[in-house]
């Protein structure tokens, strides 16, 4: 089955420090991946996604993400975090050729950021 | 990002009531999709529903839950007889046209069965 794994529940960077966040997924072949956000008390936005190419994707806000099949991982990056960054972030995978293309999400990372 | 709308808001309501919640998208879609959260916990597949049927459902979407689309329009979740269990955001998720399998979400309802 499916799952993806969001290995830090929590993890706090200064602000204007890098981050990254951790995602690695268990599927047989390549799947679709994403990055999304979660304000509190908001909905989900959409971040970045992975679908084939450059395993190198840009997203909104300055994020980004590498795709890296040997690791299963796809792990979410930003240079310089910003205090508006604070937030839950959600990784995500649909399985190519899914008759729904239903997402398996993982359980979440919480960002805090030290002023 | 196309406009995804859910109504109400937040929903209280006593354990064994029917609850409806609905997603009204702005747009013209192919894929609907309901998504739960249960808080603090992950967000999970419901169901999904394409061309005004379901085309895939978890184990959880049980024959407590059904989903239609009675306008053309709204796309809607009804909750027939609620648990204390069912306590949960509940999210509407949307793919446009030509966008492949990009999921756009709702802002969600809370509901809150006492």
């Amino acid at each position: 089955a499916q799952s993806v794994t969001q290995p830090d529940i929590h993890i706090t960077v200064s602000e204007g420090a890098s981050l990254e966040l951790r995602c690695n997924y268990s599927y047989g072949a390549t799947p679709y991946l994403f990055w999304y956000v979660q304000s509190p008390g908001q909905g989900l936005q959409l971040l970045l996604k992975y679908f084939s190419g450059d395993t190198l994707v840009q997203g909104i806000k300055g994020f980004e993400a590498e795709f890296k099949r040997s690791q299963s991982s796809f792990n979410l990056r930003k240079p310089s975090v910003h205090w508006s960054d604070a937030a839950e972030y959600f990784c995500a995978v649909a399985r190519g050729g899914d008759s729904s293309y239903k997402l398996i999400f993982g359980s979440g990372t919480r960002l805090l950021v030290r002023p | 990002e196309p406009e995804v709308t859910q109504t109400p808001s937040h929903q209280v309501t006593q354990m064994g009531q029917e609850v409806i919640l609905r997603c009204v998208p702005i747009s013209n879609h192919l894929y609907f999709y309901w998504y739960r959260q249960i808080l603090g916990q992950k967000v999970e597949f419901l169901v999904s529903f394409y061309n005004n049927e379901i085309s895939e459902k978890s184990e959880i979407f049980d024959d407590q839950f059904s989903v239609e689309r009675p306008d053309g329009s709204n796309f809607t979740l009804k909750i027939r007889s609620t648990k204390l269990e069912d306590s949960a955001m509940y999210f509407c998720a949307i793919v446009l046209p030509g966008q492949g399998t990009e999921q756009f979400f709702g802002p969600g309802t809370r509901l809150t069965v006492l």
